[in-house]
């Protein structure tokens, strides 16, 4: 089944750009016709999603972090990215990526995320 | 963006229990709700989509339940590996927000 593994530094001084990595296996990241999604989660708190990509490249992203997303995609590689401009320690949390899966439930089509990433913990620190 | 609120935030169960967790939207999300397990350290696991459909693999002691903008989790035999947070997740549009969380312990 579809596996994701998040890649990237662990450790980002503030005001520079955060930049993650998905790697996509056991399945192709076009198949499906899925949105790839990035969702974090600060120490001990809730679930924030970030945004999205479509396999054709198209976005969507969250309103307070648009100003400062970038989410992009290499089907080539079966990867996905994030990038997060002018970070700050606000920004220190474990970062998920997950697929956005459709479903057909009462008549009509569902969105939900699975599978996830492992999740990988990024720190803002000088 | 549409509020997910939860109660309670967190509660206290014993083995065999039956739990229910609530999930309120601010507006209308018809049953455009998700809800997910995470254990500690862990990516969280998705339990029960469109409000009520029960994931492939999820035991059905879990169920889910919706009444307007108010959902429900109910777990109807706590077991031990049932001792996690809890979020509900709003897909019916964008940002898909989430619950701030209901953490179930012993």
């Amino acid at each position: 089944q579809v596996q994701l593994q998040e890649s990237g530094p662990g450790l980002v001084k503030p005001s520079q750009t955060l930049s993650l990595t998905c790697t996509v296996s056991g399945g192709s990241i076009r198949s499906g016709n899925s949105y790839w999604n990035w969702i974090r989660q600060p120490a001990g708190k809730g679930l924030e999603w970030i945004g999205r990509i479509y396999t054709s490249g198209s976005t969507n992203y969250s309103p307070s972090l648009k100003s400062r997303v970038t989410i992009s995609i290499d089907t080539s590689k079966n990867q996905f990215s994030l990038k997060l401009s002018s970070v700050t320690a606000a920004d220190t949390a474990v970062y998920y990526c997950a697929r956005d899966t459709v479903a057909a439930a009462g008549g009509s089509w569902h969105n939900y995320f699975d599978p996830w990433g492992q999740g990988t913990l990024v720190t803002v620190s000088s | 963006d549409i509020q997910m609120t939860q109660s309670p935030s967190s509660l206290s169960a014993s083995v065999g229990d039956r739990v229910t967790i609530t999930c309120r939207a601010s507006q209308y999300i018809s049953s455009h709700l998700n809800w997910y397990q995470q254990k500690l350290g862990k990516a969280p696991k998705l339990l029960i989509y469109a409000a009520s459909s029960l994931q492939s693999g999820v035991p059905s002691r879990f169920s889910g339940s919706a009444f307007g903008t108010d959902f429900t989790l109910t777990i109807s035999r706590l077991q031990p590996e049932d001792f996690a947070t809890y979020y509900c997740q709003q897909s019916y549009s964008g940002p898909f927000t989430f619950g701030p969380g209901t953490k179930v312990d012993i």
